[in-house]
């Protein structure tokens, strides 16, 4: 079973920022933060990871807790083409990943 | 494009036969996965390779299900005797190990989609 809750979907106004929610309460000293989104018939394609620290590039943003129970994903500056369900997946790496549900997030123009 | 690739994209077959599929990972990615994917569902892992080794398959993958990597590159996933159960995304994603004390991101290919009718 996934280690993470997702809301099932939500909705986003283009050109705003897309703030995605995930826990993981029971999350190991030693499991990273990873986030995946697939669009429509293709396959997952990674965003970001992190551990401990916040991390950015240039696709999103990564905001853990101190205590690391939850994190957000933010996308700065929504477009349709954001649309896709989104994975947060803990995983200490090199296993396969366990993959939830996910956020089906909607950007609306 | 040197994202990792699967052949064929799209699969129809009739219930019974046999099939495979192909993976070709990115170059120098050690780590090589598959995953299958249901209408609605997120994707479940399937198995995984390191080099040539395959190191673990879960309890999903039947008597049915055969991966390889026979030269630690490109791997097979055959599903002999297909069931209409089978009908899913076959996703094959790598990753480059590169220490145990790190940890390595998966890179997925678009998928191939089977039918079984």
């Amino acid at each position: 079973d996934a280690k993470t809750t997702q809301p099932p979907s939500m909705d986003c106004a283009e050109g705003r920022a897309a703030n995605l929610p995930c826990n993981h309460s029971t999350i190991s000293g030693n499991e990273y933060v990873y986030w995946y989104r697939q669009i429509h018939s293709q396959g997952p394609q990674y965003i970001i990871h992190g551990l401990k620290n916040n991390e950015t590039n240039e696709m999103a943003s990564l905001i853990i807790t101190e205590d690391r129970k939850s994190s957000t994903l933010i996308l700065p500056h929504a477009t349709l083409r954001d649309t896709a369900v989104y994975y947060c997946i803990v995983t200490v790496g090199a296993d396969g990943l366990t993959f939830g549900k996910g956020t089906h997030l909607i950007i609306q123009p | 494009d040197t994202g990792v690739s699967q052949d064929p994209r799209h699969k129809i077959t009739k219930r019974g036969q046999n099939v495979t599929f192909r993976c070709d990972p990115i170059s120098e990615h050690n780590r090589l996965y598959w995953y299958r994917q249901t209408l609605g569902q997120g994707p479940e892992f399937l198995t995984y390779f390191q080099n040539e080794a395959q190191l673990e398959k879960s309890r999903l993958l039947s008597d049915r299900f055969s991966a390889e990597r026979p030269k630690g590159s490109f791997s097979t996933l055959e599903i002999q005797r297909t069931e209409q159960g089978d009908s899913a995304m076959y996703l094959c994603a790598s990753a480059v190990l590169e220490s145990f004390l790190s940890t390595d991101t998966q890179y997925f290919g678009p998928g191939t989609r089977l039918t079984v009718l």
